[in-house]
């Protein structure tokens, strides 16, 4: 499969904890973006990168959130001392260029429920 | 502020029958208009883009229109069958800034037989 890769798929976890997930874009892609998304709502943009450079972060990225892009390749969402509004679906996305006529091809999601 | 208004909010239909969905938006410069398919659980997969010059596009039982006068957009599903049913999101680009899209909220659609 050469799509877009996320891990977890699920991850429960207790209020105060850490948690870090996992974002493998399509090979080629150089762009790489993270979205949140809750239930009956759009996608709501986080941040992106440009290989491995973080260009643009959401308002809703607040302290406790965090993002890596090493080497341009996978990245991380990282987000400390959880809490229960930060339950949700995070999606990650990639696309070929910066244009907007790129295509941004999504992957799964990892679904986080904060008890 | 970019905006994508999408309507209804969600839609029941029966196996067979048609339905179309609307989005309106406010995003300037207008760049392109996607429209996604999104089953439950699972990340957005692209159906249709539209850009400025562009009134109708098709990809098998979806129909996708743009006036990008009246800065309106509708997905037209013919003959509806039950693995239809999933949320569908309106997503517009600008042509300035970042090129970050505005996602609408989606339809939810339920296919019944």
């Amino acid at each position: 499969d050469t799509g877009v890769s996320q891990n977890p798929r699920h991850k429960i976890t207790k209020r105060g904890q850490n948690v870090t997930f996992r974002c493998d874009p399509i090979s080629e892609h150089n762009r790489l973006y993270w979205y949140r998304q809750t239930l009956g709502q759009g996608p709501e943009f986080l941040t992106y990168f440009q290989n491995e450079a973080q260009l643009e972060k959401s308002r809703l990225l607040s302290d406790r959130f965090s993002a890596e892009r090493p080497k341009g390749s996978f990245s991380t969402l990282e987000i400390q001392r959880t809490e229960q509004g930060d339950s949700a679906m995070y999606l990650c996305a990639s696309s070929l260029g910066q244009g907007a006529r790129y295509e941004q091809y999504f992957g799964p999601g990892t679904r986080l429920t904060v008890t | 502020k970019n905006q994508v208004e999408q309507s209804p909010q969600s839609l029941i239909i029966l196996e067979g029958k048609n339905c179309t969905l609307q989005c309106n938006y406010t995003v300037s410069p207008f760049s392109n208009l996607r429209w996604y398919k999104q089953d439950t659980g699972r990340g957005p997969v692209s159906l249709t883009i539209m850009t400025f010059s562009e009134n109708t596009k098709s990809n098998g039982r979806y129909t996708a229109t743009l006036d990008a006068d009246t800065k309106q957009s509708s997905l037209h599903i013919t003959a509806s069958q039950l693995s239809d049913s999933a949320s569908y999101i309106c997503v517009v680009s600008s042509s300035g800034g970042s090129y970050i899209p505005t996602f609408g909220r989606g339809t939810s659609l339920i296919v019944h037989p």
